[in-house]
């Protein structure tokens, strides 16, 4: 059984904010580590995807890290906006699958 | 290009009956999967496929089956539905980066 956790479960934090959230995923068989983003009533859009041990990713004030030996990865929002509200995901991928966490809900107050 | 398109976009159907949930992808893409949201839970992972011809079992497979006999297609079959498969379902494919997601089907059995 692949077991992938994400915490926390949810956040609230003020607008300017700085935050970040923790994926914990197996070390063995490591193939992938995918971000996505998931907005209310929409799907889920991929952030990063990161295959490398120590690979860091950025997108604007997104950014990712990646540690596959301990079996961990954080997203970082810098300056958090009411627009990064929403859900969320990462997703471990080896043999073809790909398992989700269950998600961290970002709520931003102006 | 239309991306990931799944059908119908809502259902209800009552204890015991039968459909099929359709997803065809214009990509090309190899890796096709499905996924039930619930809850709390974040996206559980049904059914799988590799590529046409290939199918694996997820997290979540019990009363559902799949078939991959195309490239593009993947269908979901529910026999004999249940009130726990209320849900929504979200087709996803990929090449082995990330993934992209049909916008789901909500499927309630009363």
């Amino acid at each position: 059984i692949l077991n992938v956790e994400q915490s926390p479960q949810s956040l609230h934090v003020q607008e300017g904010d700085s935050t970040n959230f923790t994926c914990s995923f197996p070390s063995s068989n490591f193939y992938a580590l995918h971000w996505y983003r998931w907005e209310t009533a929409k799907s889920p859009e991929a952030l990063f995807v990161m295959t490398l041990n120590g690979d860091e990713k950025k997108k604007g004030r997104i950014s990712a890290t990646l540690n596959t030996k301990e079996g961990y990865s954080y997203l970082y929002i810098k300056g958090s906006q009411p627009e990064d509200s929403a859900t969320y995901l990462c997703a471990f991928s080896n043999t073809g699958k790909l398992i989700f966490g269950q998600g961290t809900t970002l709520q931003v107050k102006p | 290009n239309a991306g990931v398109t799944q059908t119908p976009k809502f259902r209800i159907l009552k204890i015991g009956q039968s459909m099929t949930l359709q997803c065809t992808q214009d990509m090309n893409h190899n890796y096709m999967y499905w996924y039930r949201q619930d809850p709390g839970m974040g996206l559980k992972l049904i059914y799988y496929s590799v590529g046409a011809g290939i199918t694996d079992k997820g997290e979540v497979p019990n009363g559902y089956n799949v078939s991959r006999s195309t490239t593009e297609d993947f269908p979901l079959r529910l026999e004999l539905a249940a009130p726990s498969q209320t849900s929504v379902y979200f087709c996803a494919s990929s090449y082995s980066t990330e993934a992209f997601f049909g916008q789901g089907t909500r499927l309630t059995v009363v």
